[in-house]
This record gives structure tokens, C-alpha cells and sequence, in this order.
């Protein structure tokens, strides 16, 4: 299996901030990469697929990026609603795998 | 718009079966992909299997053995079944729709999730 490893865990930011949050495979997966948001009680949210396309109706400061083994999750001004649980997904190969998470939490 | 709702029983003891039904809104079930993902108290995501064409499916290897999915066409649902259930199973179980974007695949559409406490 394809491990996805997270990072940071967490993360404390305030409203209007810029955050970054990291994740990186253990085998290169192009960019068969996507980021999710999750919310207790709420469905989870696609962000970005395929690394870097901005799912239709996300804002756009949300950006995705890299290639390989090692990609990003930019937030460039954060709002009260970003405050969430992050997860990266990976889709090279079966099992489709996960990282850990990042649980960003306001400052 | 797709909706997808999780239903099934909150508690199962341990060495019982788990079943899950996912009903689903706004999409037909034989032209899509659909999927079982779960996350356990405090920890990750975990993919279990997803089902294609109202029959070709694939599963984690790590659960295959332990894990069924099904389609009902006449009812837009989609089912889980997970044999044998220990308490490392309990979970929030959540149903999703699989978007394959050329090579990439990825989950568009969830359900709320639903918690499943295994338990005696």
C-alpha cells in the first residue's frame, strides 16, 4: 500500500491567514493526489483533484499543488469556515489510501 | 444535486455482521461509481471497496475477506456488509460517489457519515 503521511497534525491559525498544510507519498503517484475537508455532523467536501484543480464551487483560496511524491495545500486567507480537518487521498493504486489528517484550529 | 444517506444499526456485537445501506438522490446508481470509506474514534480515513457498473467491484485487500458491497438498482441504494465485526470496527461510516478524472480517482459526493459502535 501507498502510505500518505500528513503534516502538520494540527494546526493553529487565525482568521485572515495564510497556512500550508503538507503531504507526501511513499512511492511517486503523479498527481493522483486529493485534498478533503471534514466537519463533524457534515458531509465531506472535495477541495482538489488531480493535485492542483479547484473543485467547482470551492473558493479560490484554496490551492493545490506538487507533483511526485510531495504536494501542498495552500489557504491564503483563512475564514471562520476553514476551520476543519484536512485530509490528502491518493489514487495511483488500490487501495486508495489516506494521510493522517491536519486538524486546523483558530487561534 | 447528489445526495447520499447512510442507514443501518448503531450497535453490533462483536463477532456479528455489520449491514449499511446507502440510499442515493439526484444520480443513478448503474452509472456510477460508489463506495464505502470509515474513520475510526480519533483517527484516519480508511477506503473499504467500491462497486461500478450494478456489479464489478474491488476491495482493500486488508478487509476483503471481511467485506461486501452490493447494489440494489430497483431501490438507487447501494449496501455494506462486514462480517465477523471486532471492536476495532466501530467507526463513522461514510457512503461516497467516485469520480474517475482520467487516471485520478477521487470522492465527490458523501454522505453525513454514520457511527457504528461494535459492543457486547
Amino acid at each position: 500500500d501507498i502510505q500518505m503521511t500528513q503534516s502538520p497534525s494540527s494546526l493553529t491559525a487565525s482568521v485572515g491567514d495564510r497556512v500550508t498544510i503538507t503531504c507526501r507519498a511513499s512511492q511517486s503517484i503523479n498527481t493522483y493526489l486529493n485534498w478533503y475537508q471534514l466537519k463533524p455532523g457534515k458531509a465531506p467536501k472535495v477541495l482538489i483533484y488531480t493535485a492542483s484543480t479547484l473543485q467547482r464551487g470551492v473558493p479560490s483560496r484554496f490551492r493545490g499543488s506538487g507533483s511526485g511524491t510531495d504536494f501542498t495545500l495552500t489557504v491564503t486567507g483563512l475564514q471562520p469556515e476553514d476551520f476543519a480537518l484536512y485530509y490528502c487521498q491518493q489514487s495511483d493504486s488500490i487501495p486508495y489510501t489516506f494521510g493522517q489528517g491536519t486538524k486546523l484550529e483558530i487561534k | 444535486q447528489v445526495q447520499l444517506q447512510e442507514s443501518g444499526p448503531g450497535l453490533v456485537r462483536p463477532s456479528e455482521t455489520l449491514s449499511l445501506t446507502c440510499t442515493v438522490s439526484g444520480a443513478s446508481i448503474g452509472s456510477n461509481y460508489w463506495s464505502w470509506i470509515r474513520q475510526p474514534p480519533g483517527k484516519g480515513l480508511e477506503w473499504l471497496a467500491y462497486i461500478y457498473n450494478s456489479g464489478g467491484t474491488n476491495y482493500n485487500p486488508s478487509l476483503k475477506s471481511r467485506v461486501t458491497i452490493s447494489v440494489d438498482m430497483s431501490k438507487n441504494q447501494f449496501s455494506l456488509k462486514l462480517d465477523s465485526v471486532s471492536a476495532a470496527d466501530t467507526a463513522v461510516y461514510f457512503c461516497a460517489r467516485v469520480v474517475i478524472e482520467g487516471y485520478n480517482d477521487f470522492f465527490d459526493y458523501w454522505g453525513q457519515g454514520t457511527l457504528v459502535t461494535v459492543s457486547s
